[in-house]
């Protein structure tokens, strides 16, 4: 799978748009940028996932560049309880791999 | 209902014990994992397991063993406890094109 590279913390206004960037440039025509969260004291979440074209759930939207080097994400209206370390992952969407989880980015969402 | 559900939460035992944690997950997946956190906070996969089978067996002393009784469970046993085993253990599951979901993990503390 290829490695990514993530900024280790970034601040966010509660409320505002918090912009999560990730670099993939080794990514393979057949990998998946994921996007998981842990929340202190608890299990990875899984947020979204995408190929090439960008996508939205009800948590966030994933931007993909197109030459899929990198991604950014978005949690569009940033609350106190999104304060979290997220990890961008890239692998091959096998069942029998496992998810190689990187240092992540701490997340501080400021009231 | 929990989807994937680990026990004990909290561990506390002296070194030379033999201890075991529980994983147990009601999502029909096949494709279970055991990860362990470290004092760091780096997320590190142990072992993976689909249909009862071992697939994944990282760089883990031979005092952990996996053992899956069936698919729903995956139970992680470890002998002879150290000091360096302490850490929170994270048990998830995967189906088939899904993502990952994880337990809410398990602190273990050797004394």
């Amino acid at each position: 799978d290829a490695k990514t590279t993530q900024p280790p913390s970034m601040d966010c206004a509660e409320g505002r748009a918090a912009n999560l960037p990730c670099n993939h440039s080794t990514i393979s025509g057949n990998e998946y940028v994921y996007w998981y969260r842990q929340i202190h004291s608890q299990g990875p979440q899984y947020i979204i996932h995408g190929l090439k074209n960008n996508e939205t759930n009800e948590m966030a939207s994933l931007i993909i560049t197109e030459d899929r080097k990198s991604s950014t994400l978005i949690l569009p209206h940033a609350t106190l309880r999104d304060t979290a370390v997220y990890y961008c992952i890239v692998r091959v969407d096998r069942t029998r791999y496992q998810l190689t989880f990187g240092k992540g980015t701490k997340l501080s969402v400021i009231p | 209902d929990t989807a994937v559900s680990q026990t004990p939460k909290y561990l506390v035992t002296q070194m030379g014990n033999d201890k075991s944690i529980k994983c147990e997950q009601n999502l029909g997946h096949d494709t279970m994992y055991w990860y362990k956190q470290d004092s760091k906070k780096f997320l590190k996969i142990m072992f993976s397991y689909n249909n009862k089978e071992l697939i994944i067996n990282e760089t883990v002393p031979n005092r952990f063993s996996p053992k899956s009784p069936d698919k729903a469970h995956l139970n992680l046993h470890i002998n002879s406890l150290e000091l360096g085993d302490s850490a929170v253990y994270f048990c998830a599951s995967r189906g088939r094109g899904t993502e990952a979901f994880f337990g809410q993990g398990t602190r273990l503390t050797v004394v």
